[in-house]
Protein backbone atom coordinates (compact mmCIF):
# COMPACT_ATOMS: atom_id res chain seq x y z
CA UNK A 1 0.00 0.00 0.00
CA UNK A 2 1.32 3.54 -0.85
CA UNK A 3 2.18 5.03 2.45
CA UNK A 4 2.25 9.08 0.56
CA UNK A 5 -0.96 9.55 -1.90
CA UNK A 6 -0.88 13.14 -4.29
CA UNK A 7 -3.85 12.63 -6.13
CA UNK A 8 -3.09 14.99 -8.67
CA UNK A 9 -0.42 14.96 -11.07
CA UNK A 10 -1.29 17.80 -12.77
CA UNK A 11 -2.40 21.62 -11.64
CA UNK A 12 -2.55 24.62 -13.45
CA UNK A 13 -3.22 28.15 -11.46
CA UNK A 14 -3.23 31.95 -12.46
CA UNK A 15 -0.90 33.81 -11.35
CA UNK A 16 -1.49 35.85 -8.23
CA UNK A 17 -3.91 32.88 -6.73
CA UNK A 18 -3.62 30.76 -4.21
CA UNK A 19 -3.75 26.88 -4.88
CA UNK A 20 -3.69 23.77 -2.69
CA UNK A 21 -1.51 20.68 -3.34
CA UNK A 22 -3.58 17.49 -1.68
CA UNK A 23 -1.32 14.53 0.09
CA UNK A 24 -2.59 11.83 2.21
CA UNK A 25 -0.46 9.59 4.20
CA UNK A 26 -0.81 6.34 5.72
CA UNK A 27 1.00 5.36 9.04
CA UNK A 28 0.38 3.33 11.89
CA UNK A 29 3.10 5.25 14.21
CA UNK A 30 2.49 8.08 16.23
CA UNK A 31 5.47 10.16 15.43
CA UNK A 32 6.15 10.95 12.05
CA UNK A 33 6.97 13.82 10.05
CA UNK A 34 5.97 15.41 6.99
CA UNK A 35 8.01 17.50 4.35
CA UNK A 36 7.08 19.08 1.34
CA UNK A 37 9.58 19.55 -1.46
CA UNK A 38 10.17 21.71 -4.57
CA UNK A 39 11.20 20.57 -7.97
CA UNK A 40 11.72 22.91 -10.98
CA UNK A 41 13.21 21.46 -14.15
CA UNK A 42 16.88 22.12 -13.02
CA UNK A 43 16.60 18.98 -10.56
CA UNK A 44 17.16 20.35 -6.65
CA UNK A 45 15.20 19.21 -4.35
CA UNK A 46 13.97 22.37 -2.15
CA UNK A 47 12.47 21.95 1.40
CA UNK A 48 9.62 24.18 1.70
CA UNK A 49 7.87 23.22 5.25
CA UNK A 50 7.33 20.48 7.66
CA UNK A 51 4.88 19.53 9.84
CA UNK A 52 5.43 17.21 13.11
CA UNK A 53 2.81 14.41 14.48
CA UNK A 54 2.69 16.28 16.95
CA UNK A 55 2.45 19.78 16.45
CA UNK A 56 -0.54 21.30 17.41
CA UNK A 57 -0.58 24.35 15.37
CA UNK A 58 -0.26 24.25 11.18
CA UNK A 59 3.32 25.09 9.50
CA UNK A 60 3.71 28.29 7.78
CA UNK A 61 6.63 29.53 6.39
CA UNK A 62 6.34 32.58 3.77
CA UNK A 63 3.77 32.22 1.31
CA UNK A 64 3.76 28.11 1.75
CA UNK A 65 1.51 27.13 4.32
CA UNK A 66 0.41 23.22 5.39
CA UNK A 67 -2.99 22.20 6.00
CA UNK A 68 -2.70 19.27 8.27
CA UNK A 69 -5.74 17.19 9.48
CA UNK A 70 -4.27 14.38 11.37
CA UNK A 71 -7.49 12.41 11.74
CA UNK A 72 -8.15 12.51 7.66
CA UNK A 73 -4.40 11.89 7.61
CA UNK A 74 -4.08 14.91 5.32
CA UNK A 75 -1.33 17.42 4.79
CA UNK A 76 -2.37 19.69 1.81
CA UNK A 77 0.44 22.19 0.88
CA UNK A 78 -1.41 25.72 0.19
CA UNK A 79 0.92 28.10 -1.85
CA UNK A 80 -0.55 32.09 -1.54
CA UNK A 81 -0.22 34.67 -4.39
CA UNK A 82 1.49 31.94 -6.81
CA UNK A 83 4.13 33.11 -8.87
CA UNK A 84 5.87 32.31 -12.14
CA UNK A 85 8.63 30.84 -10.46
CA UNK A 86 5.99 28.46 -8.66
CA UNK A 87 6.17 25.88 -11.72
CA UNK A 88 7.86 23.07 -11.02
CA UNK A 89 7.35 19.72 -9.23
CA UNK A 90 5.78 19.05 -5.69
CA UNK A 91 6.67 16.10 -3.26
CA UNK A 92 4.90 15.20 -0.46
CA UNK A 93 6.86 12.91 1.98
CA UNK A 94 7.16 11.41 5.18
CA UNK A 95 9.51 10.63 7.64
CA UNK A 96 7.94 7.78 10.22
CA UNK A 97 9.28 7.47 13.82
CA UNK A 98 11.91 4.29 15.13
CA UNK A 99 8.63 2.00 15.16
CA UNK A 100 7.78 2.68 11.47
CA UNK A 101 8.30 -0.23 8.57
CA UNK A 102 10.63 2.40 6.24
CA UNK A 103 13.43 2.85 9.05
CA UNK A 104 13.03 6.56 9.62
CA UNK A 105 13.43 7.24 5.52
CA UNK A 106 12.04 9.56 3.48
CA UNK A 107 9.11 8.07 1.66
CA UNK A 108 8.23 10.35 -1.34
CA UNK A 109 4.53 10.84 -3.02
CA UNK A 110 4.64 10.53 -7.26
CA UNK A 111 4.74 14.62 -7.24
CA UNK A 112 2.41 17.01 -8.46
CA UNK A 113 3.07 19.56 -11.30
CA UNK A 114 2.37 22.79 -10.87
CA UNK A 115 1.94 25.42 -13.69
CA UNK A 116 1.72 28.91 -13.01
CA UNK A 117 -0.43 30.62 -16.20
CA UNK A 118 0.69 34.57 -16.24
CA UNK B 1 22.69 27.88 -3.28
CA UNK B 2 22.64 24.77 -2.02
CA UNK B 3 24.47 23.85 0.76
CA UNK B 4 25.40 20.28 -0.67
CA UNK B 5 27.55 20.26 -3.57
CA UNK B 6 27.21 17.22 -6.24
CA UNK B 7 29.64 17.04 -8.81
CA UNK B 8 30.08 16.71 -11.94
CA UNK B 9 26.41 18.09 -13.03
CA UNK B 10 26.07 15.68 -16.05
CA UNK B 11 27.92 12.97 -17.20
CA UNK B 12 27.90 10.51 -20.09
CA UNK B 13 29.79 7.02 -19.74
CA UNK B 14 29.92 3.85 -21.89
CA UNK B 15 28.82 0.73 -20.30
CA UNK B 16 32.98 -0.42 -19.56
CA UNK B 17 33.57 2.98 -17.91
CA UNK B 18 34.56 3.25 -14.39
CA UNK B 19 33.78 6.63 -12.87
CA UNK B 20 32.58 8.53 -9.54
CA UNK B 21 29.88 10.85 -8.70
CA UNK B 22 30.80 13.25 -5.46
CA UNK B 23 28.91 15.23 -3.43
CA UNK B 24 29.67 17.41 0.00
CA UNK B 25 28.26 18.70 2.79
CA UNK B 26 29.63 21.42 5.58
CA UNK B 27 27.15 22.15 7.87
CA UNK B 28 28.06 19.10 10.11
CA UNK B 29 25.52 16.79 9.47
CA UNK B 30 26.02 13.16 10.08
CA UNK B 31 23.90 11.38 7.91
CA UNK B 32 24.15 11.18 3.93
CA UNK B 33 22.20 9.71 1.21
CA UNK B 34 22.13 8.48 -2.28
CA UNK B 35 18.94 8.67 -4.06
CA UNK B 36 18.42 7.48 -7.92
CA UNK B 37 15.29 9.68 -9.77
CA UNK B 38 14.52 8.57 -13.06
CA UNK B 39 12.05 11.01 -15.33
CA UNK B 40 8.96 11.60 -13.83
CA UNK B 41 9.36 9.76 -11.11
CA UNK B 42 9.91 10.09 -7.07
CA UNK B 43 13.25 9.97 -5.37
CA UNK B 44 14.55 6.43 -4.92
CA UNK B 45 16.69 6.04 -1.65
CA UNK B 46 19.73 3.81 -2.54
CA UNK B 47 21.69 4.10 0.57
CA UNK B 48 22.32 5.63 3.89
CA UNK B 49 25.23 6.78 5.55
CA UNK B 50 25.29 7.66 9.38
CA UNK B 51 28.27 8.59 11.04
CA UNK B 52 30.31 7.29 8.35
CA UNK B 53 28.98 4.31 8.41
CA UNK B 54 26.64 2.27 5.83
CA UNK B 55 22.91 1.79 7.56
CA UNK B 56 20.92 1.17 4.39
CA UNK B 57 21.68 -0.48 1.06
CA UNK B 58 18.37 -0.60 -0.85
CA UNK B 59 18.68 -3.80 -2.82
CA UNK B 60 21.18 -1.33 -5.06
CA UNK B 61 23.21 -3.73 -7.63
CA UNK B 62 26.89 -4.07 -6.60
CA UNK B 63 27.93 -2.15 -10.28
CA UNK B 64 26.68 1.15 -7.32
CA UNK B 65 29.24 1.44 -4.64
CA UNK B 66 29.08 3.93 -2.31
CA UNK B 67 31.92 5.57 0.37
CA UNK B 68 32.09 7.56 2.80
CA UNK B 69 35.36 8.79 3.36
CA UNK B 70 34.61 11.33 5.97
CA UNK B 71 31.86 13.23 7.45
CA UNK B 72 31.50 16.15 5.01
CA UNK B 73 31.80 13.67 1.77
CA UNK B 74 30.22 10.45 -0.01
CA UNK B 75 31.35 9.16 -3.26
CA UNK B 76 29.19 7.36 -5.70
CA UNK B 77 31.27 4.63 -7.64
CA UNK B 78 29.98 3.83 -11.07
CA UNK B 79 31.40 0.86 -12.88
CA UNK B 80 29.93 -1.40 -15.35
CA UNK B 81 26.26 0.04 -15.49
CA UNK B 82 23.41 -0.27 -17.98
CA UNK B 83 21.32 1.89 -19.94
CA UNK B 84 18.64 1.86 -17.67
CA UNK B 85 20.96 3.28 -14.77
CA UNK B 86 20.44 6.67 -16.53
CA UNK B 87 18.84 9.11 -14.31
CA UNK B 88 19.41 11.76 -11.96
CA UNK B 89 21.75 10.98 -9.01
CA UNK B 90 20.77 13.07 -5.69
CA UNK B 91 22.95 13.27 -2.55
CA UNK B 92 21.50 14.36 0.55
CA UNK B 93 22.21 14.86 3.79
CA UNK B 94 20.57 15.42 7.76
CA UNK B 95 21.42 16.26 10.83
CA UNK B 96 21.07 12.41 11.77
CA UNK B 97 19.24 9.65 10.15
CA UNK B 98 16.47 7.18 11.68
CA UNK B 99 13.61 8.65 13.82
CA UNK B 100 11.05 11.25 12.48
CA UNK B 101 12.48 14.29 14.37
CA UNK B 102 15.55 14.44 12.95
CA UNK B 103 14.57 17.39 10.36
CA UNK B 104 14.43 17.54 6.81
CA UNK B 105 16.92 16.21 3.96
CA UNK B 106 19.00 18.75 2.11
CA UNK B 107 19.97 17.65 -1.51
CA UNK B 108 22.30 18.76 -4.17
CA UNK B 109 21.47 19.57 -7.06
CA UNK B 110 22.15 16.47 -8.57
CA UNK B 111 24.31 14.12 -11.07
CA UNK B 112 22.41 13.64 -14.42
CA UNK B 113 23.52 10.76 -15.61
CA UNK B 114 23.57 9.25 -19.24
CA UNK B 115 25.06 5.31 -20.24
CA UNK B 116 25.52 4.54 -23.53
Amino acid sequence: AQKITQTQPGMFVQEKEAVTLDCTYDTSDPSYGLFWYKQPSSGEMIFLIYQGSYDQQNATEGRYSLNFQKARKSANLVISASQLGDSAMYFCAMREGRGGGSQGNLIFGKGTKLSVKP
Amino acid sequence: DTEVTQTPKHLVMGMTNKKSLKCEQHMGHRAMYWYKQKAKKPPELMFVYSYEKLSINESVPSRFSPECPNSSLLNLHLHALQPEDSALYLCASSRNSGGALTGELFFGEGSRLTVL
